[in-house]
């Protein structure tokens, strides 16, 4: 099992230009979520998605995008980048649970590291 | 603000030490996980903690939970030089964004050989 898989890993971008971030996982997991993880810091929820169809906002998705046309895939849209967005991204799987909540147990992938200039 | 803080930020010890990092929140929560990454790596999740649950052990991880306090610790016995890494406490509540996991700002960990 490849397990969560993210490209690319390494991204320089110039302030203004578009990106996408891509997210595939191949465990049929329900929930999936991207995360910004900042030097020194914790992570923190940028969107998430509990189903093909279905995603919602976490805790800074200003500046962000994503969809969620099949189960495996959830890509990341940066819309116009900015140097605030510069930082290193995870996307992260799980089963949902009872109360369609993730299960709390979070696969991981190795994460995307851009760079706005 | 962050839900989790891990104290202290920074540990070195030497190989066979024990480490101990404690993690304390803020409001309720149903589940506290930990989760380790190695250098510029993504995280793995290590043990979760339910609410009605006071001790979890894991290999040589031990978990413990105490709700009236708002706090968690994480105990590595004999650590090792793999054990070098830097290692977050999340807080889940069910209710919050499909029970979204809320990651504290992590202790790094290193371990002489």
């Amino acid at each position: 099992n490849a397990g969560v898989t993210q490209t690319p890993k390494f991204q320089v971008l110039k302030t203004g230009q578009s990106m996408t971030l891509q997210c595939a996982q191949d465990m049929n997991h329900e929930y999936m979520s991207w995360y910004r993880q900042d030097p020194g810091m914790g992570l923190r929820l940028i969107h998430y998605s509990v189903g093909a169809g279905i995603t919602d906002q976490g805790e800074v998705p200003n500046g962000y995008n994503v969809s969620r046309s099949t189960t495996e895939d959830f890509p990341l849209r940066l819309l116009s980048a900015a140097p605030s967005q510069t930082s290193v991204y995870f996307c992260a799987s799980s089963h949902l649970g009872l109360a369609g909540v993730n299960t709390g147990e979070l696969f991981f992938g190795e994460g995307s590291r851009l760079t706005v200039l | 603000s962050q839900q989790g803080e891990e104290d202290p930020q920074a540990l070195s010890i030497q190989e066979g030490e024990n480490a101990t990092m404690n993690c304390s929140y803020k409001t309720s929560i149903n589940n506290l996980q930990w989760y380790r990454q190695n250098s510029g790596r993504g995280l793995v999740h290590l043990i979760l903690i339910r609410s009605n649950e006071r001790e979890k052990h894991s290999g040589r991880l031990r978990v413990t939970l105490d709700t009236s306090k708002k706090s968690s610790s994480l105990l590595i016995t004999a650590s090792r030089a793999a054990d070098t890494a830097s290692y977050f406490c999340a807080t889940q509540r069910y209710n919050t964004n499909a029970g979204k996991s809320t990651f504290g700002d992590g202790t790094t960990l290193t371990v002489k050989p």
